[in-house]
């Protein structure tokens, strides 16, 4: 079956620094990959569409400049979490679209401490 | 806009016991996918089943089944034979026909499910 990792499941790190999460597509190529967002007992909240070789399209309210996408091949898309600050902290989860079913495939989540 | 609502935030079977987890859904679209993750501790999601809109056939995967009322609106998931390893968090969501980019997933709010030995 597909396979979509995330590297690294957990991290911590200081405010005002900046922390980069990896999605990989392990046995399939994702033109489209998704980064979600969740709170403890709550549900994803999707950040925002990645997209092999373009623009990342974010959702309303998510800023762009503090969490950037690049998707940089069909295998690997990466979230940055730049000057991170305590409110930051959360699960964050990415998802990687198969074809040619279009099914959602997703990473086991990243947990992100900002102390 | 499609919606999908998850009412019950908790729910609890006893082992070995069935239990029915709701989800309604709100959309313009004809055609479409309606799916329920599982999420566990671990908190992998997992898909637990597929539907869809276009087929009558309510699917079935073992013990998980649901009963799709389009007119209706509603998607509910019939757990049977209740095991310790169900307890989870269920995400019942929506998918729009198009594909790559648009192929977002709306997600309901998520209900807890417990079990009980």
């Amino acid at each position: 079956g597909a396979v979509v990792s995330q590297h690294p499941s957990w991290v911590i790190c200081k405010s005002g620094t900046s922390v980069k999460i990896e999605c990989r597509s392990l046995d399939f190529q994702a033109t489209t990959m998704f980064w979600y967002r969740q709170f403890p007992k709550k549900s994803l909240m999707l950040m925002a569409t990645s997209n092999e070789g373009s623009k990342a399209t974010y959702e309303q309210g998510v800023e762009k400049d503090k969490f950037l996408i690049n998707h940089a091949s069909l295998t690997l898309s990466t979230l940055t979490v730049t000057s991170a600050h305590p409110e930051d902290s959360s699960f964050y989860i990415c998802s990687a679209v198969s074809r040619p079913d279009y099914e959602q495939y997703f990473g086991p989540g990243t947990r992100l401490t900002v102390t | 806009a499609q919606t999908v609502t998850q009412s019950q935030p908790e729910m609890s079977v006893q082992e070995a016991e069935t239990v029915t987890l709701s989800c309604t859904y709100d959309t313009s679209e004809s055609d479409y996918y309606l799916f329920w993750y599982k999420q566990p501790p671990s908190r992998q999601m997992i898909l637990v089943i597929r539907q869809e809109a276009y087929k009558q056939q309510n699917a079935t995967e073992n013990r998980f089944s649901v009963n799709f009322q389009k007119a209706a609106k509603s998607f509910s998931l019939k757990i049977s034979d209740s095991q310790l390893g169900d307890a989870a968090m269920y995400f019942c969501a929506y998918r729009p026909p198009r594909t790559g980019a648009n192929s977002k997933l709306t997600f309901g709010k998520g209900i807890t499910l417990s079990v009980r030995p």
